[in-house]
């Protein structure tokens, strides 16, 4: 167990509607990632958030954004969902400091079904 | 786009057999690191490797990493039935902070 946890563990919905993913960083870790995972695939960096800001962002497209609060956790939002958000989506935590960061420890996910 | 890449895609193996995946990757890194997972849960680190190294060891698992060809490998030795899942190694890049994965090697260890 690595203490992170991610809610729900499983969600549908519909194309069109708009969802909230959230995420409860490991005690003393300041910094959340995530990450998308389509099925069968490795998983693919949505972005970064240290001390409440964006940290970094991978190649996806506005209507993914993201919150972390001042106790490091954090929310993902996905609006106008597609068929292609079908994945499990996963949150990663982190201590950084002035060197960056290192290892990543990984909350369980959410499998987002959308139909 | 997936910065590292997996060879084989999938591994099948007698228990007690040695399993070793292979990894390339596209730009210089900082570090290249290991995760496991089981039925598509959430990601399990097994081991990080710096760009300074050429090798590690953790328990049944050896990394190795070759700068130069922008490749690493894992072995495990003397697999377990429990060793099955899907292996994915991943690049960090301190610029951008970011850590990206290749698309894994399923390894099946038959008891």
């Amino acid at each position: 167990e690595t203490g992170v946890t991610q809610s729900p563990t499983h969600l549908i919905k519909t194309r069109g509607q708009q969802v909230t993913l959230r995420c409860s960083s490991q005690s003393g870790h300041n910094t959340v990632s995530w990450y998308q995972q389509a099925l069968g695939q490795g998983p693919q960096f949505i972005f970064q958030y240290y001390r409440e800001e964006e940290n970094g962002r991978g190649n996806f497209p506005p209507r993914f954004s993201g919150l972390q609060f001042p106790n490091y956790s954090s929310e993902l939002n996905v609006n106008a969902l597609e068929l292609d958000d079908s994945a499990l989506y996963l949150c990663a935590s982190s201590f950084s400091d002035r060197m960056g960061y290192e290892t990543q420890y990984f909350g369980p996910g959410t499998r987002l079904l959308v139909l | 786009s997936q910065q590292g890449e997996e060879d084989p895609q999938a591994l099948s193996i007698q228990e007690g057999e040695n399993a070793t995946m292979n990894c390339s990757y596209k730009t210089s890194i900082n570090n290249l690191q290991w995760y496991r997972q089981n039925s598509g849960r959430g990601l399990v680190h097994l081991i990080l490797i710096r760009s300074n190294e050429r090798e590690k060891h953790s328990g049944r698992l050896r990394v190795t990493l070759d700068t130069s060809k922008k490749s690493s490998s894992l072995l495990i030795t003397a697999s377990r039935a429990a060793d099955t899942a899907s292996y994915f190694c991943a690049a960090f890049k301190a610029a951008g902070n970011k850590l990206t994965f290749g698309g894994g090697t399923r390894v099946l260890v038959k008891p």
